[in-house]
């Protein structure tokens, strides 16, 4: 069964330091996502990407953040300049979108990457 | 505005006997609600879906929801809890006004005994 990839499983930089996680997405879905867990607070949304744009962004998602499908396959998720509070773990996620429906939806996740700031 | 309550952080339930774990939306919205399992070092796993049709929701390995409008709940069961369902569970909300940004609720840790 297809699955959404993600690498590094754990990264672990220093403050201040620009990091990239990157996901290969399921093949033929259409709209991806990312998600930060800060540990032991809720899965949030930062992120929703369609059609080589952002679709909708969170407001934790500033000009810290960007995000970029370089080719087929890939989306990544740049943080320009790392903060303590980045530290997170994050996840990737893809959904078919089919008929534009993207709210019924089922959402596939990858395993995430741990973010470590130093 | 849209949310999600999940009701208990830690459940801790015997092998063999009945899961509950109770979930509790708002949503000016029309409501798809979702439950995902996150075993460790795992990704989010679906465990089923709620889009509009039938309000019993039948899901993999066992488990199953209820929607319930009146009582905007979600509640996640299963009749018998095995040793593998040990995991976090998360009950999440997507609705209509959004491009598909899930709204998770804190998640339930579950925990089986022998």
């Amino acid at each position: 069964e297809p699955e959404v990839t993600q690498t590094p499983s754990h990264q672990v930089t220093q403050m201040g330091q620009e990091v990239i996680l990157r996901c290969v997405p399921i093949s033929n879905h259409l709209y991806f996502y990312w998600y930060r867990q800060i540990l032991g607070q809720k899965v949030e949304f930062l992120v929703s990407f369609y059609n080589n744009e952002i679709s909708e962004k969170s407001e934790i998602f500033d000009d810290q953040f960007s995000v970029e499908r370089p080719d087929g396959s890939n989306f990544t998720l740049k943080i320009r300049s790392t903060k303590l509070e980045d530290s997170a773990m994050y996840f990737c996620a893809s959904t078919p979108g089919l008929a534009g429906r993207a709210y019924t939806d089922t959402q596939y996740f990858g395993p995430g990457t741990r973010l470590t700031v130093l | 505005a849209q949310s999600v309550t999940q009701l208990d952080s830690h459940v801790s339930v015997s092998e063999g006997t009945p899961v509950l774990l109770r979930c509790n939306y708002s949503s000016s919205y029309s409501p798809s609600l979702f439950w995902y399992v996150q075993h460790p070092n795992k990704g989010l796993q679906l465990l089923l879906k709620y889009t509009s049709a039938a309000t019993l929701v039948k899901g993999i390995n066992g488990f199953e929801a209820e929607f319930k409008k009146s009582e905007t709940s979600f509640h996640l069961t299963k009749p018998s809890a095995h040793m593998s369902d040990a995991a976090e569970y998360f009950c999440v909300l997507n609705y209509g006004g959004s491009q598909g940004n899930l709204i998770f609720g804190k998640g339930t840790k579950l925990s089986v005994k022998p």
